[in-house]
């Protein structure tokens, strides 16, 4: 069964400090993985999507990573502000003839002034 | 703003109402879905159109009701629903459904109440 799992739940940090968000999927045969940011009120927005032969690609100050053999990604915030607290979505695509969408459940990111 | 738009963004309603939610994309795509989002669960994929034709119903309970008039509307109706049908409903659309590396872009969402 494809599943994506996401940790931590939830997380407060202080502004300009770092965290790493953590997603592990179990999606066969994996097409790409997407990060996405979900303020409170709105909908999701892609930050990043991940192919099977890209490690690490950045947007400003979130840098994603991908370790296809492991099944793992993370999403690291690097100087957190205000504006980053939200949830964040993993979402990964199979390569198969559905490219069936699985949500992981979401991590929620609480930053602290 | 995505390009997505949802009315109503709020919406409460009893078990024997009848309701419609409406989406509309600004986009120039062809696919638009609708999610269903509970608190602490993963979205749930509900219905796929795909150029006006659905192409995906996730084993939705018939007392929703989708309805794809053109490529740029999408609606969502309401009728006996359960409290446990209270979520966020998100509406989102992207070029073409069966492309593995499209974006979806999403709307604000319906925040629903059923009482």
């Amino acid at each position: 069964k494809n599943q994506v799992e996401q940790s931590p739940q939830s997380l407060i940090i202080l502004e300009g400090k770092n965290c790493t968000l953590q997603c592990n999927y179990t999606v066969s045969p994996f097409s790409n993985l997407r990060w996405y940011k979900q303020d409170t009120g709105r909908g999701p927005v892609s930050l990043t999507i991940m192919t099977f032969s890209e490690n690490t690609k950045s947007n400003g100050r979130y840098t994603a990573t991908l370790d296809a053999d492991t099944k793992q990604s993370s999403l690291h915030i690097t100087a957190s502000q205000l504006s980053d607290s939200a949830s964040y979505i993993c979402v990964v695509r199979n390569n198969n003839a559905g490219n069936m969408l699985t949500f992981g459940g979401g991590t929620r990111l609480m930053v602290k002034p | 703003e995505t390009g997505v738009t949802q009315t109503p963004r709020h919406l409460v309603m009893g078990m024997t109402n009848k309701k419609s939610l409406k989406c509309e994309q600004h986009l120039g795509h062809n696919a638009m879905y609708w999610y269903k989002q509970s608190a602490k669960k993963p979205l749930e994929l509900m219905f796929v159109y795909n150029f006006k034709e659905q192409t995906e119903n996730n084993s939705v309970p018939s007392r929703f009701s989708p309805e794809c008039p053109n490529s740029s509307h999408l609606f969502l109706h309401l009728h006996t629903l359960q409290p446990e049908d209270s979520a966020l409903y998100l509406c989102a659309s992207s070029q073409e459904s069966g492309d593995s590396y499209n974006e979806q872009f999403f709307g604000p969402g319906t925040r629903l109440t059923v009482l």
